[in-house]
């Protein structure tokens, strides 16, 4: 089993921040590395998938970097649109998630 | 548009099986990976399992001993069957289209099961 380890598990930030989240994985996944949006209520949303293609639709504010063990998920200005809970997901051997990090209003 | 829809009892036993089916229509079974996910109120996603347009199945290690994921393709469905349930296997169960090396990029609206006597 992969483990997942996302930080920070939340975070307050305001309209118009630059916000990075990090996900660590236990042992190597390459790129196999995706990124969800989840509102409360809904099902997860696909926003990167290996490691840094933008799904289509997605606006072209987020962004995800990393390879290996390390990623990041990038919105490069925060959207009232854009507070939720994100997770990271490795999918190299079977699939787990991160425990996800909550975007808060400051 | 692609559209995923589970169905199956919302209620379960304590001991018994847990039974959904995903509904697919806007796309194809062939060429993709078809899974099962579920959540526990106020956790993270766990991946279940996926169901290959093959056929050929892959288990999550933790929960193989109890899964069994099948494919109507005639119908455009796909099932699954969680056996022996406790408690802890309440949880909202989403159908979702990726597995294997896709990502999970369509996802059902999910349907709460809850396991209780």
């Amino acid at each position: 089993d992969i483990q997942m380890t996302q930080s920070p598990s939340s975070l307050s930030a305001s309209v118009g921040d630059r916000v990075t989240i990090t996900c660590r994985a236990g042992q190597s996944v390459s790129t196999w590395l995706a990124w969800y949006q989840q509102k409360p209520g809904k099902a997860p949303k696909l926003l990167i998938y290996k490691a840094s293609s933008l799904e289509s639709g997605v606006p072209s504010r987020f962004s995800g970097s990393g390879s290996g063990t390390e990623f990041t998920l990038t919105i490069s200005s925060l959207q009232p649109d854009d507070f939720a809970t994100y997770y990271c997901q490795q999918y190299n051997s079977y699939s787990t998630f991160g425990q996800g990090t909550r975007l808060e209003i400051k | 548009q692609v559209q995923l829809q589970e169905s199956g009892p919302r209620l379960v036993k304590p001991s018994e099986t847990l039974s959904l089916t995903c509904t697919v229509s806007g796309v194809s079974f062939r060429s993709y990976y078809w899974s099962w996910i579920r959540q526990p109120p106020g956790k993270g996603p766990e991946w279940i399992g996926y169901v290959y347009y093959t056929g050929s199945t892959n288990y999550n290690p933790s929960l193989k001993s109890r899964v069994t994921i099948s494919l109507d393709t005639s119908k455009k469905e796909f099932s699954l069957k969680l056996n022996s349930v406790t408690a802890a296997d309440t949880a909202m169960f989403y159908c979702v289209k990726g597995g294997g090396l896709d990502a999970f990029d369509i996802w059902g609206q999910g349907t709460m099961v809850t396991v209780s006597s």
